[in-house]
């Protein structure tokens, strides 16, 4: 069965920084793509940013919200994907979703519980 | 890319046929995908590449359109489809959403 389970999670003060973890179990990790989406309080799905696997070089898309703010990286040895947060706003408040893609063009098949991180003062 | 679903909310009964509609700003081929969602919970893929039934989804759920037209259908409405569904598109970065569709008991 697969599971993804986020963490790290919190309460942040607005210009602080923030590192969400995810581990990933029951399919072969290193050959996926891997994405964070998140929701506001109330509103819809945005999505934040890609990394591609081994075989396309790591390589990594960002949504124009967080690029230069946030950067994702992985542990294909550890099962896990990380997402570091700098320079928060209290527009990045949300529930931050990881989640399973496949390659390009393809959809986003399996989703984490979430993590809420919430940036106030 | 930017995706508009219609309507935002729908009124319906158990057995209706609802159908949402997805239209994208410029054409997409069939890269489009729909999630339901539910209060508190991780959306679910429903539908892939505008028209495959994800492994596991009820067959009353269908989805149709190629280009920047898509629908998804319900055929007859049960009590666990209220929830709200968003359409996804995977042509090109930025990757985005509908502004989401939540399906309400009449």
């Amino acid at each position: 069965e697969v599971q993804l389970v986020e963490s790290g999670g919190g309460l942040v003060q607005p210009g602080g920084s923030l590192r969400l973890s995810c581990a990933a179990s029951g399919f072969t990790f290193s050959d996926h793509y891997m994405d964070w989406v998140r929701q506001a309080p109330g509103k819809g799905l945005e999505w934040v940013g890609r990394t591609r696997n081994k075989a396309n070089s790591y390589t990594t898309e960002y949504a124009a919200s967080v690029k230069g703010r946030f950067a994702i990286s992985r542990d294909d040895s550890k099962n896990s994907l990380y997402l570091q947060m700098n320079s928060l706003k209290t527009e990045d408040t949300a529930v931050y979703y990881c989640v399973r893609g496949g390659g390009s063009w393809e959809p986003f098949y399996c989703w984490g519980q979430g993590t809420l991180v919430t940036v106030s003062s | 890319i930017q995706m508009t679903q219609s309507p935002s909310t729908l009124s319906a009964s158990v057995g209706d046929r609802v159908t949402i509609t997805c239209r994208a700003s410029q054409s997409i081929s069939s890269w489009l995908a729909w999630y339901q969602q539910k209060p508190g919970k991780a959306p679910k893929l429903l539908i892939y590449k505008a028209s495959s039934l994800e492994s596991g989804v009820p067959s009353r759920f269908s989805g149709s359109g190629s280009g920047t037209e898509f629908t998804l259908t319900i055929s007859s409405l049960q009590p666990d489809d209220f929830a709200t569904y968003y359409c996804q598109q995977s042509n090109d970065y930025p990757l985005t959403f509908g502004g989401g569709t939540k399906v309400e008991i009449k």
